[in-house]
């Protein structure tokens, strides 16, 4: 089975713009997760959900960041406008959430904001 | 307020040179403790689960141990292919599926 599969890997853009990052979670796990990692603040977790409903996304940064997950095989993590501080590497992760402690983690979306 | 803290920041070994790592926690109640292995320019990736005090899991050159407030990441005979940042979290029985880690150890085994 593919991994969990995230995209772009990298993202360059400027301050203002809008960012859009995508996760596809291994298919048949029921949760998701997005986390955000610096050399500053290490993994933080953003937002989960759970058969597609947001759980708990009290790691959202501001009102500037938002996260859908429209069905079981994707979600988006969205941020507009984007600023330099979210340069960052963001993860999504998936798991089966009866079997709890392996979290599944894509390769990562590389974003710096200029 | 859940907190994991590890130590050393940074490990630098001979191949052959055991040691350990560790990682200290505060939870109220923990449902449970795992390693993860992260690779630059990767994701982590899952190692270990430890659910209660006492409990000892292993892989190849790795165990992990876990007592009341911290558990160990013990590493036997270490080989340059283990280098890698190995991190720590725990699952707080009040936060459902909320993972909070540490910010990690980097360990460089020189051949």
């Amino acid at each position: 089975d593919a991994g969990v599969i995230q995209s772009p890997r990298h993202e360059v853009t400027e301050m203002g713009q809008e960012v859009t990052l995508r996760c596809k979670p291994i298919s048949g796990h029921d949760y998701l997760f997005w986390y955000r990692q610096t050399m500053m603040r290490g993994l933080e977790l953003l937002i989960y959900f759970n058969n597609n409903v947001p759980i708990d996304d009290s790691g959202m940064p501001e009102d500037r960041f938002s996260a859908k997950m429209p069905n079981a095989s994707f979600s988006t993590l969205k941020i507009q406008p984007s600023e330099p501080r979210d340069s960052a590497v963001y993860f999504c992760a998936s798991s089966r959430g009866q079997i709890t402690g392996e979290l599944f983690f894509g390769e990562g979306s590389r974003l710096t904001v200029l | 307020e859940d907190q994991v803290t590890q130590s050393p920041e940074a490990l630098r070994l001979q191949e052959g040179e055991s040691s350990s790592l560790n990682c200290s926690y505060t939870v109220s109640g923990l449902r449970g403790l795992f390693w993860y292995r992260q690779d630059p320019g990767k994701g982590p990736e899952f190692l270990f689960t430890l659910y209660s005090a006492g409990e000892e899991k292993e892989k190849e050159r790795l165990k992990a141990t876990l007592t009341k407030k911290e558990s160990f990441l013990h590493i036997t005979a270490p080989k340059p292919e283990d280098s890698a940042t190995y991190l720590c979290a725990v699952q707080d029985r009040r936060y459902g599926q909320n993972f909070v880690f540490g910010p990690g150890t980097r360990l460089s085994v020189l051949p």
